[in-house]
């Protein structure tokens, strides 16, 4: 099946630092979506973007479908953007509707 | 827009019982979606409806686990014979037909005694 991989793992940032996310994928995808989970675990959806640049106040992703990668930005962090970022995909051609999910990008930001 | 409703968010029981959970989609979202998260990882897929019918299963979905959506709209997954294994948080999520956003609810999380 496809494979998602997320980097960095872990990230410590001060408030008010910009970071960027990373998610390479194994084959082409037809959906791709960014989520945060909040500390209360609840999932929530940051971006569709199976292809193209979106922006969303300080969150902006991009998605560069031909190369398999995927960037998520935050900048000006706040300490209510902590909690696990993931990114999901769904590949093409295989009639499948399940969400591949990467492991994650676990966002700490510091007062 | 009510969003994806999930019941309940907190379930406890002890090993050997069976659980139901109930999950309310969008309203016109005619696609519905179960997945599993256990602690650290990942959102898991086990099953998706179309309408009423089940059209994929995950090889997570055991024998004890069993999936229903009767009118195509509400879907319950009910765990059989639980056990310390299942303890995890399970997520429901709906969608348009197509190649549209899943959309999640905020869960219900299992924990086996």
């Amino acid at each position: 099946g496809i494979q998602v991989e997320q980097s960095p793992p872990d990230l410590i940032l001060q408030e008010g630092a910009n970071s960027t996310l990373r998610c390479n994928f194994s084959d082409s995808v037809n959906n791709l979506q960014w989520f945060h989970q909040n500390p209360w675990g609840q999932l929530i959806n940051l971006f569709y973007i199976p292809s193209g640049t979106k922006q969303n106040g300080r969150l902006s992703a991009t998605t560069v479908a031909t190369e398999r990668y995927s960037l998520l930005y935050i900048s000006s962090s706040q300490t209510t953007d902590s909690g696990v970022y993931f990114c999901a995909v769904n590949p093409m051609d295989t009639g499948r509707r399940a969400l591949t999910f990467g492991s994650g990008t676990r966002l700490q930001v510091q007062p | 827009d009510t969003g994806v409703s999930q019941n309940p968010r907190h379930k406890i029981t002890k090993r050997g019982q069976n659980v139901t959970f109930r999950c309310d989609p969008i309203s016109e979202h005619n696609r519905l979606y179960w997945y599993r998260q256990t602690l650290g990882q990942g959102p898991e897929f086990l099953t998706y409806f179309q309408n009423e019918a089940q059209l994929e299963k995950s090889r997570l979905l055991s024998d004890r686990f069993s999936a229903e959506r009767p009118k195509g709209s509400f879907s319950t997954l009910e765990i059989q014979r639980t056990e310390q294994g299942d303890s995890a948080m399970y997520l429901c999520a709906s969608s348009l037909e197509g190649a549209r956003p899943q959309h999640f609810g905020d869960g219900t999380r299992l924990s086996i005694l």
